[in-house]
């Protein structure tokens, strides 16, 4: 079973602000890697598939990038519609784990 | 304009059976796997188990095999999940998703005597 590493679980930033979150996986899944993000009360909505590959109808604002094991989701400049949850999620083989999420806060 | 929609919010008592729905529409029903998964109160999401409703191949979380039940009828393009026997720790929300990139709205499973 592949496991998922995902962190910070919480953070605070700016408007404005660049934000990072990591993956990583126990193993290689190639690019096998979605983001997702999560509003209170809200179905989780696909930002980022394939590792790099930006869903239609996102802001270019948003962006992934890694392989192999080490994942990582940026925002470039941080706006107060992107107060959520985000999920880094692997899809290797017809098996898939979630990351534990982030919480992204308003500072 | 794809949807999947999902059935409504379930009360249930411990030990009580339970099948929940989700009928896809805007593509074809039998060509993308569908993923159901488990979102319990205040935390985060759970990837349960997939199936194709072509041929109605399934695979299951190991957390979740045994526990639920995964199904699909193809003729009323619908995946299901189900309990034969539910437990308090059953309560939570449940989403279905097609390949990650559409998802239902939720159905929201309450187990309380």
């Amino acid at each position: 079973d592949i496991q998922m590493t995902q962190s910070p679980s919480s953070l605070s930033a700016s408007v404005g602000d660049r934000v990072t979150i990591t993956c990583q996986a126990s193993q290689d899944i190639s690019n096998y890697l979605n983001w997702y993000q999560q509003k209170p009360g809200k179905a989780p909505k696909l930002l980022i598939y394939d590792a790099s590959n930006l869903e239609t109808g996102v802001p270019s604002r948003f962006s992934g990038s890694g392989s192999g094991t080490d994942f990582t989701f940026t925002i470039s400049s941080l706006q107060p519609e992107d107060i959520a949850t985000y999920y880094c999620q692997q899809y290797d083989n017809l098996s898939y784990t979630f990351g534990q999420g982030t919480k992204l806060e308003i500072k | 304009e794809v949807q999947l929609v999902q059935s409504g919010a379930e009360v249930k008592k411990p030990g009580e059976s339970l099948k929940i729905s989700c009928k896809g529409s805007g593509y074809s029903f039998t060509s993308y796997w569908i993923g159901w998964v488990r979102q319990m109160p205040g935390k985060g999401l759970e990837w349960m188990g997939i199936i194709y409703p072509g041929d109605s191949d399934t695979r299951y979380s190991p957390s979740f095999q045994g526990q639920v039940t995964i199904s699909a009828d193809k003729s009323i393009s619908t995946a299901y999940l189900q309990w034969s026997s539910l437990k308090a720790s059953d309560t939570a929300m449940y989403y279905c998703a097609r390949e990650g990139l559409d998802w239902g709205q939720g159905t929201l499973v309450t187990v309380s005597s």
